[in-house]
Parts: structure tokens; C-alpha cells; sequence
């Protein structure tokens, strides 16, 4: 069975840095790429970042380029985004997804991150 | 980027009766492989999205069969035969043929 378990997520002041981490089980971590997603309250999904299964290649969508960096450890079957210069509008669940081509197979159960003073 | 437009974004729907929802991409979700690269998700209250359909009409394999998707070019449906109450949630449209990958706005099914 497929699990992604994220962790990380906390309240940090406007400015502020966090690093969520995403343990994956189940399945050949190294063999997918891996999306992270967001979600603001009572709002809808927002794709955020990608990385390719061997971690050389990374994608990011115009509102964090710059901010976040998304990367992966495959010996720990972990996947990473460090966010900095955090804004208030980056307040959201955040879901580790396993993806392959066109579709998102499996959703981590998500992480909250909170930016506010 | 690519616009995925549902309608409606409210849907009240008595237990046991049908329930119908579109999507409108801006663009074909075509790619090169000739995949068409439409999926649907549900996201129930309190819970992480979980996909239901991949590729416009293919259901994943814990998902009951009063739900089925259709569609081609840039419209889609996903149909629920006789609505559940465990059905109650959102659900979402997600082209995943363009970089970015985009959803639709989602659509809220309550029970009337």
C-alpha cells in the first residue's frame, strides 16, 4: 500500500523558512516523479512544484520561483520543499503526491503551514 | 496555462438521483501520445484528495461503478448514477497533458 506521510508544517511569521519533509512507503520511491500541491483554507488545488524521479530536473509555478526548492533523497525514499521569504498567501495544506504521467495517483494526508504575525 | 472551468460549483442532490458534472478546458488535454490526460478527483470533508477517473473515462479500481467519466476535445463529464450520501464532498476537474498541470474550481455535491 501506498503511503506518503508529510511533516513540517507549523505557523512561521511573514518572512520565515520551513522545510516539509514527505516519507514515502509502498512503492519504488526513486522510480516516480513527485509533486507538491496546495491547498489555502476553504480554497481549491494549486500545484506548487515537481521534481523528476532522479532529482535532476525541478518545476515550480510562477508564485514560488525563487522562494521554494523542491529536491528528494531516494536512499530515504524523502521528499523535500524548503520554502523562504514565506507570504501570507503561502498559508495552505500541503500534499506530497505521487504522480506519472497526466495523473496524480496518490495524495499524502497533508501538512498545514500557517503565515501570519 | 491551461483554464479547467466547472460548472456548476454548487450541487444539491437528493439521495438516489443522479448527478452530473462539467468541465471545460481552454485547451485539448491531448498530449503527444495521444493520451487524453483528464482526471477527476473527490475530495470528501476533512479528507486528502483521492483520484477517481484518469485518462477522461478509466476508474481506479476502489472506486463504485455509479461513478463514470466522459468526454473529448475540451468537455467533460463526470456522471454519478444514484448519489450516496457518502458522496458528499468536492470535486475536482485536473488536465495533467500541459505544463502546469491545472485543476478546475471544484464543485461542492451536498445532499438536498
Amino acid at each position: 500500500e501506498v503511503q506518503l506521510v508529510e511533516s513540517g508544517g507549523t505557523l512561521v511569521q511573514p518572512g520565515g523558512s520551513l522545510r516539509l519533509s514527505c516519507l514515502a512507503s509502498g512503492f519504488t520511491f526513486s522510480a516516480y516523479s513527485m509533486h507538491w500541491v496546495r491547498q489555502a483554507p476553504g480554497k481549491g488545488l494549486q500545484y506548487v512544484s515537481a521534481i523528476n524521479s532522479n532529482g535532476d530536473r525541478t518545476f515550480y509555478t510562477d508564485s514560488v520561483k525563487g522562494r521554494f526548492t523542491i529536491s528528494r533523497d531516494n536512499s530515504k525514499s524523502t521528499l523535500y520543499l524548503q520554502m523562504s521569504s514565506l507570504r501570507p498567501e503561502d498559508t495552505a495544506v500541503y500534499y506530497c503526491v505521487k504522480a506519472e504521467t497526466g495523473t496524480y495517483n496518490d495524495w499524502g494526508q497533508g501538512t498545514l503551514v500557517t503565515v501570519s504575525s | 496555462d491551461v483554464v479547467m472551468t466547472q460548472s456548476p460549483l454548487s450541487l444539491p442532490v437528493t439521495l438516489g438521483q443522479p448527478a452530473s458534472i462539467s468541465c471545460r478546458s481552454s485547451q485539448s488535454p491531448k498530449y503527444s501520445d495521444g493520451n487524453t490526460y483528464l482526471n477527476w478527483f473527490q475530495q470528501r470533508p476533512g479528507q486528502s484528495p483521492r483520484r477517481l477517473i484518469y485518462k477522461v473515462s478509466n476508474r481506479d479500481s476502489r472506486v463504485p461503478d455509479r461513478f463514470s467519466g466522459s468526454g473529448s476535445g475540451t468537455d467533460f463529464t463526470l456522471k454519478i448514477s444514484r448519489v450516496e450520501a457518502e458522496d458528499v464532498g468536492v470535486y475536482y476537474c485536473m488536465q495533467g497533458a500541459q505544463w502546469p498541470v491545472t485543476f478546475g474550481q471544484g464543485t461542492k455535491l451536498e445532499i438536498k
